[in-house]
């Protein structure tokens, strides 16, 4: 099982915002950068955000990252149907010495 | 255009071995740590392996520690996963990915579509 939990769905209307979090602990999230992949159907994770807050070259505004203590949040602004997918948050643990993903989080958009 | 391909999947008999291949190209391969990733169909992502870019630094999940290695032929542009000792439960599409780091594994900014192992007596 994952050491990072994050809700395994969130839905807005087209145009709103959703919030993902990502809940770890001082192993990884605390002390170690935040990354976020989104994955669509059928599609290879693609990276959206890296060292926490950084948006991979190519990637909307829309989307951000951050992190507070040993939680993380990836921002979806003005949501739109192609935004539809499964996100997942990581870190390096630091104790484990094994990078960690999240549980993953289903977006839809209503 | 950065490009993975990933080769070697198939079906093996727990107990047994596969050797995947990742073919990289479009990018200095040497310069950048390299991992895999698996995925049950229909679940969620779990890192397997992480090999800096000189093959020296290397770690595993605990899950595979011990039966699967990791390597790369910076030669041939091409990451390797020697998995022995399959069991069921390695049963999953396993992605290779580029880390956007020499020696770190932070963040992987470039997957090859997969390739599927099913381990099943």
């Amino acid at each position: 099982q994952s050491v990072l939990t994050q809700p395994p769905s969130v839905s807005a209307a087209p145009g709103q915002k959703v919030t993902i979090s990502c809940s770890g602990s001082s192993s990884n999230i605390g002390n170690n950068y935040v990354s976020w992949y989104q994955q669509l159907p059928g599609t290879a994770p693609k990276l959206l955000i890296y060292e926490t807050s950084k948006r991979l070259s190519g990637i909307p505004d829309r989307f951000s990252g951050s992190k507070s203590g040993t939680s993380a949040t990836l921002g979806i602004t003005g949501l739109q149907t192609g935004d539809e997918a499964d996100y997942y948050c990581g870190a390096w643990d630091s104790s484990l010495s094994a990078y960690v993903f999240g549980t993953g989080t289903k977006v839809t958009v209503l | 255009e950065m490009q993975m391909v990933e080769s070697g999947g198939g079906a093996a008999r727990p107990g047994g071995s596969l050797r995947l291949s990742c073919a990289a190209s479009g990018f200095k391969f040497d310069d950048y740590g390299m991992i895999w990733v698996r995925q049950v169909p229909g679940k969620g992502l779990e890192w397997v392996s992480g090999i800096n870019w000189s093959g020296v630094s290397i770690a595993y999940a605990d899950s595979v520690k011990g039966r699967f290695t990791i390597y790369r032929d910076n030669a041939k542009n091409s990451l390797y996963l020697q998995m022995n000792s399959l069991r069921a439960e390695d049963t999953a599409l396993y992605h290779c990915a580029r880390s956007r780091y020499s020696s770190s594994w932070y963040a992987f900014d470039s997957w090859g579509q997969g390739t599927l192992v099913t381990v099943s007596s």
